[in-house]
């Protein structure tokens, strides 16, 4: 069956541009989650959505926002980048919420210039 | 809140030596732990996972953890390395959602 699916790949956008990133499931996984990744910080959580819901949020700020919709398929959005969100974003699904083994996508790569 | 503490941010064996990647759990509830490998500009793969019953675990590619409740411990641990295990590992902890620790690259010599 076909994994995770994040698009695009890589990306680059100018300080305080825009950016939606896109996560699609593995098919019947209902829950998504989003985890932002740099060198200095590792793996930060920044959401998970199950059943088109915000189950449960990290530390980020209000420029980080996501939703689900009804096909479990994923979107992040970061408003007014700064060169500080230069990071790969993580999607991860799974059955259940809570995070019962996850399945990983390759990444989206953001680069802030 | 549950968190992860990985101790040795770089580990670095002979290949055919014993692999052993240490984590500390801390978690209000009995956890979920689980170990994921990241080979470079690629996702995590899961190499196993603890819920409840048998506390020894068998994964992936030889690799196996041993949840030790009394030292909140889940080290990941392989008998022989191989040149093909050089990646970052990452132990993980779930309640209410999945916490990561900090990382262990691992190099393996030749």
């Amino acid at each position: 069956k076909a994994g995770v699916t994040q698009t695009p790949r890589y990306l680059i956008k100018t300080r305080g541009q825009q950016v939606t990133l896109s996560c699609s499931p593995i098919s019947g996984h209902r829950s998504v989650s989003w985890y932002q990744q740099t060198p200095g910080q590792g793996l930060q959580f920044l959401f998970e959505y199950f059943s088109e819901t915000q189950r449960n949020k990290g530390n980020f700020p209000g420029r980080f926002s996501g939703r689900q919709f009804s096909n479990s398929r994923s979107e992040m959005n970061v408003s007014t980048l700064e060169l500080g969100d230069s990071a790969l974003y993580l999607c991860a699904s799974s059955l259940r919420a809570g995070g019962d083994g996850y399945t990983f996508g390759s990444g989206t790569r953001l680069t802030v210039v | 809140a549950q968190s992860v503490t990985q101790l040795g941010s770089h580990v670095s064996v002979s290949e055919g030596a014993l692999v052993l990647l240490r984590c500390n759990y801390s978690s209000s509830v009995p956890p979920y732990l689980f170990w994921y490998v990241q080979y470079p500009n690629q996702g995590l793969q899961l190499l196993l996972k603890y819920t409840t019953g048998a506390t020894l675990v068998k994964g992936i590619n030889g690799f196996e953890a041993e949840f030790k409740k009394s030292e909140t411990s889940f080290h990941l641990t392989k008998p022989s390395a191989h040149m093909s295990d050089a990646a970052e590992y990452f132990c993980a902890v779930s309640d209410l959602d999945m916490r990561f620790g900090a990382g262990t690259r691992l190099t393996v010599k030749p």
